[in-house]
């Protein structure tokens, strides 16, 4: 059972433009989301992350929306550039579920044409 | 953040032969973790390697197929054994995620079975 479902599976935005990708999760223990960025021949690194007290996090030009009612939570990256190019994750984890391992979405590739 | 060095970063492999690969982490900790990303996939977790005691594997891996070594805090093997073209990936090893802390990731083998 796939805990988190990420999409889309792919995406192509102009340079300049808002990079929007989502996650649902159907776990309601989870209590941290974050967010990593992935480039060809590197593993992932974190990106931005979220705690579900707040409703949003901004750093710089990537923001977070969390919605705790609808079990769902974003990223937007404003302002995309050809270096945003790479494949973003989302995850979930809880302190109290799955010894606090990870659980991760199927990832969405960001293409930034310039 | 934890700095995480694997080797190899690549190997191409005859079927039937056995790879080790090597995860040393610049600080002491108490879980790793093993992950394998399958080409344009996300990550799935392999088994976690605690120090001192037999690592505890995921669902559809076995200590057979995957025996895994950790001899101190910071260091990890995971052997890939009886090599098949199915087991052509990349092999992650991570580090933190508890307390809803971030994941650190290796950049990864990449393995080609032929």
């Amino acid at each position: 059972q796939q805990q988190v479902k990420q999409s889309p599976q792919s995406l192509i935005v102009q340079k300049g433009g808002i990079s929007i990708i989502n996650c649902a999760y159907e776990n309601t223990a989870f209590d941290y989301f974050p967010w990593y960025q992935q480039f060809p021949g590197k593993g992932p690194a974190l990106l931005i992350a979220i705690r579900p007290d707040v409703s949003e996090k901004k750093e710089g030009r990537f923001t977070i929306s969390f919605n705790k009612s609808a079990k769902q939570f974003s990223l937007h990256i404003m302002d995309s550039q050809p270096g945003d190019s790479a494949t973003y994750f989302c995850a979930a984890s809880g302190q109290r579920t799955n010894a606090g391992k990870s659980t991760f979405g199927d990832g969405t590739t960001l293409t930034v044409k310039p | 953040s934890a700095v995480i060095s694997q080797k190899p970063s690549r190997d191409i492999c005859q079927r039937g032969t056995s790879l080790t690969i090597q995860c040393q982490v610049d600080s002491q900790v108490t879980m790793m973790f093993w992950y394998r990303q399958q080409p344009g996939q996300s990550l799935t977790l392999i088994a976690t390697a605690n120090q001192g005691s037999e690592a505890t594997y995921e669902s559809g891996f076995v200590i057979d197929k995957f025996p895994i070594s950790r001899p101190n805090l910071t260091f990890s093997t995971l052997t890939v054994s009886n090599m098949s073209p199915e087991d052509s990936s990349i092999y992650l090893c991570s580090v933190g995620g508890a307390g809803n802390q971030p994941q650190h990731f290796g950049d990864g083998t990449r393995l080609s079975i032929l």
